[in-house]
């Protein structure tokens, strides 16, 4: 297995761009998580699917930032207009059985809004 | 809410010296504590949890309840070592969403 698979690797966008990262779980996984991951903030937890549906969404930061996942072995997560704040490694993760188990990390999207 | 405090962002230690990243958190209940390991141009991975208190690549780290800890720990530093490393948190009662600290990047030096 391939492991999660992010793309694209690396994004760099102007202001007011939309920008949309991708994400493909592990497969068999039934739980996805989106998280970003800046030097002030750290790792922080956007949103959680579990098979398919939204189940947190507290941490998105703004109404620019909306995911989907319309299916188990697809997810985006949207920005739109990006803002340079909005710079940051995006990371996604799955884990099977409702998240109770290990966390297994994609290898980020690094975003570069100018 | 609970919370995860890494209170060093940076640790910088020289090749054999030990090393200890400190965690503290915040939950009134019996978490599931984690650390994970991003070295350089790879992804986060899991190093280890409490309830294996097994020892990974000469780390281990003990979950103190008394002083709400779970410092990791290794007695000799290797150069390979340095990477970002975090300290999570997880709590149970239906939600499995783990709550991560910011990070503290080791640094070893040869």
């Amino acid at each position: 297995d391939a492991g999660v698979i992010q793309s694209p690797r690396h994004e760099v966008t102007e202001m007011g761009q939309e920008v949309t990262l991708r994400c493909k779980p592990i497969s068999g996984h039934n739980s996805l998580f989106w998280y970003r991951q800046t030097m002030m903030r750290g790792l922080e937890l956007l949103i959680y699917f579990n098979n398919n549906v939204p189940i947190d969404d507290s941490g998105m930061p703004e109404d620019r930032f909306s995911a989907k996942m319309p299916n188990a072995s697809f997810s985006t997560l949207k920005i739109q207009p990006s803002e340079p704040r909005d710079s940051a490694v995006y990371f996604c993760a799955s884990s099977s059985n409702r998240g109770q188990e290990t966390q297994y990390f994609g290898p980020g999207t690094r975003l570069l809004v100018l | 809410a609970q919370r995860v405090t890494q209170p060093e962002k940076l640790l910088s230690v020289f090749k054999g010296a030990p090393v200890e990243l400190k965690c503290n958190y915040s939950y009134s209940g019996s978490p599931e504590l984690f650390w994970y390991v991003q070295y350089s141009r790879q992804r986060l991975q899991l190093l280890l949890r409490h309830i294996s208190r097994e020892s990974i690549k000469g780390f281990t780290a003990d979950l103190n309840k008394g002083e709400t800890s779970f410092h990791l720990k290794k007695p000799f530093a290797q150069e390979e070592d340095s990477a970002m490393y975090y300290c999570a948190l997880r709590i149970g009662g239906g939600s499995y969403i783990p709550t991560f600290g910011r990070g503290t990047s080791l640094i070893v030096h040869p």
